[in-house]
């Protein structure tokens, strides 16, 4: 079954550091999204991205927050300073687009991402 | 928006079927319904999707009556593993997902 990748599994930074968050949709995906879930809480929308271009973002998804695809395969999230309130898992998630959404949305298995 | 309404948490012994429902009075015409499992320190895996009546794949059944006011998850014979959070959500074309708090299913012993 084909899967959404996801490195690194586990990332600790500095706060005031950048950090990139990678994903590797499925290959015929047309619509990518992130998303974090802080301990405990729900999983929260951050942006979804279809035809190189972010096409909704959550309130969350502020100047610090940058998506990018870069060479077709890759689909990345660059947090620009992080804060200790960045410290959450990051979910990427891709769906087939046209009626492919009726097979739902497939997540990788996240970043745990660690401010210190 | 719309939204949904499920049970924060239920309770199953192993082999039980359970019934998860939720709740959603203004669901829209281009809604469909949507339901994922999320285990602990993994991201949201779908389950099954449906509009109206009765949806049924390898691992559960999805009912939603008439006026589609309510929907049904149905896990026949629970075992430990299926012990996870369960999300009742809408999905409209390749809108975002909207997640919830969920259900959180305990399956005992």
């Amino acid at each position: 079954e084909p899967e959404v990748t996801q490195t690194p599994s586990h990332q600790v930074t500095q706060m005031g550091q950048e950090v990139i968050l990678r994903c590797v949709p499925i290959s015929n995906h047309l619509y990518f999204y992130w998303y974090r879930q802080i301990l405990g809480q729900k999983v929260e929308f951050l942006v979804s991205f279809y035809n190189n271009e972010i096409s909704e973002k959550s309130e969350i998804f502020d100047d610090q927050f940058s998506v990018e695809r870069p060479d077709g395969s890759n689909f990345t999230l660059k947090i620009r300073s992080t804060k200790l309130e960045d410290s959450a898992m990051y979910f990427c998630a891709s769906n087939e687009g046209g009626q492919g959404f009726r097979y739902g949305y497939t997540f990788g298995s996240g970043t745990r991402l660690t401010v210190v | 928006l719309a939204k949904t309404t499920q049970p924060i948490s239920m309770d199953s012994y192993e082999g039980q079927e359970v019934n998860i429902t939720c709740s959603h009075n203004n669901i829209a015409t281009n809604d469909y319904i949507t339901w994922y499992q999320q285990f602990p320190s993994q991201g949201p895996r779908f389950i099954i999707q449906g509009y109206k009546t009765k949806v049924t794949n390898e691992v559960a059944s999805l009912f939603i009556p008439a006026d589609r006011k309510s929907s049904t998850l149905s896990l026949p014979r629970v075992s430990l593993s299926d012990t996870a959070v369960y999300y009742c959500l809408f999905i409209s074309g390749n809108t975002p997902l909207v997640f919830g708090k969920g259900t959180r299913l305990s399956v005992i012993a």
